[in-house]
């Protein structure tokens, strides 16, 4: 069965540094989507970023980008230069047919 | 840009209760979804739908729960004889052939 877990219940940031998130999951599958959103307190599910497991380069989505580690089954998200308006949940999931989400992240960005 | 909707925003209903949340998916999407997310935790997948059946679900979707395309843009999640723990968020999503899944605003259910 496949499982995604996000070990850091809470975080927090300086507004403007950097903030890494770490996810990783379990597969036996060799093809399949990984997924950051965002849940801010309004709990719309927002997607910040998506990576194919096919693809070697991780992607990058304007201050967001993914550490994808396939063979170590890691999905970390890194965001640079924090903004208030990153306060939120961020969840990773990995997708099937369904997205299995992981526990999420809480993220505060300090002021 | 196009975007999923659901209705109601805010439902509450009484223990034993059916109740029928409603979504419309972005119109040229062809796989539909259910989740749920009970307050402080994490999401949790339901339903996938396609091609008007079941393509997949969660040991979460007992008998209690069924889905319908009832025409060409709704999709609706009903809970039969609702309990206090179906009280949740309720996410409906589409997507294209299996890819990034769009996201509703979400029901919030409170089953009292």
């Amino acid at each position: 069965a496949q499982t995604v877990t996000q070990s850091q219940p809470e975080m927090s940031v300086q507004e403007a540094e950097t903030v890494t998130l770490s996810c990783t999951y379990d597969t036996s599958e060799s093809n399949y989507y990984l997924f950051w959103y965002k849940q801010p307190p309004s709990r719309q599910m927002i997607l910040v970023i998506r990576q194919e497991a096919y693809k070697q380069q991780n992607a990058t989505e304007n201050r967001f980008s993914v550490n994808f580690q396939k063979a170590a089954k890691s999905f970390s998200l890194k965001i640079s230069d924090s903004q208030l308006g990153d306060t939120a949940m961020y969840f990773c999931a990995f997708m099937t047919l369904g997205n299995i989400f992981g526990t999420g992240t809480r993220l505060k960005v300090l002021a | 840009e196009p975007e999923v909707t659901q209705t109601p925003s805010h439902q509450v209903t009484q223990m034993g209760q059916e109740v029928i949340l409603r979504c419309v998916p972005i119109s040229n999407h062809l796989y539909f979804y259910w989740y749920r997310q009970i307050l402080g935790q994490k999401v949790e997948f339901l339903v996938s739908f396609y091609n008007n059946e079941i393509s997949e679900k969660s040991e979460i979707f007992d008998d209690q729960f069924s889905v319908e395309r009832p025409d060409g843009s709704n999709f609706t999640l009903k809970i039969r004889s609702t309990k206090l723990e179906d009280s949740a968020m309720y996410f409906c999503a589409s997507s294209e052939p299996p890819g990034e899944q769009y996201f509703g605003p979400g029901t919030r259910l409170t089953v009292t």
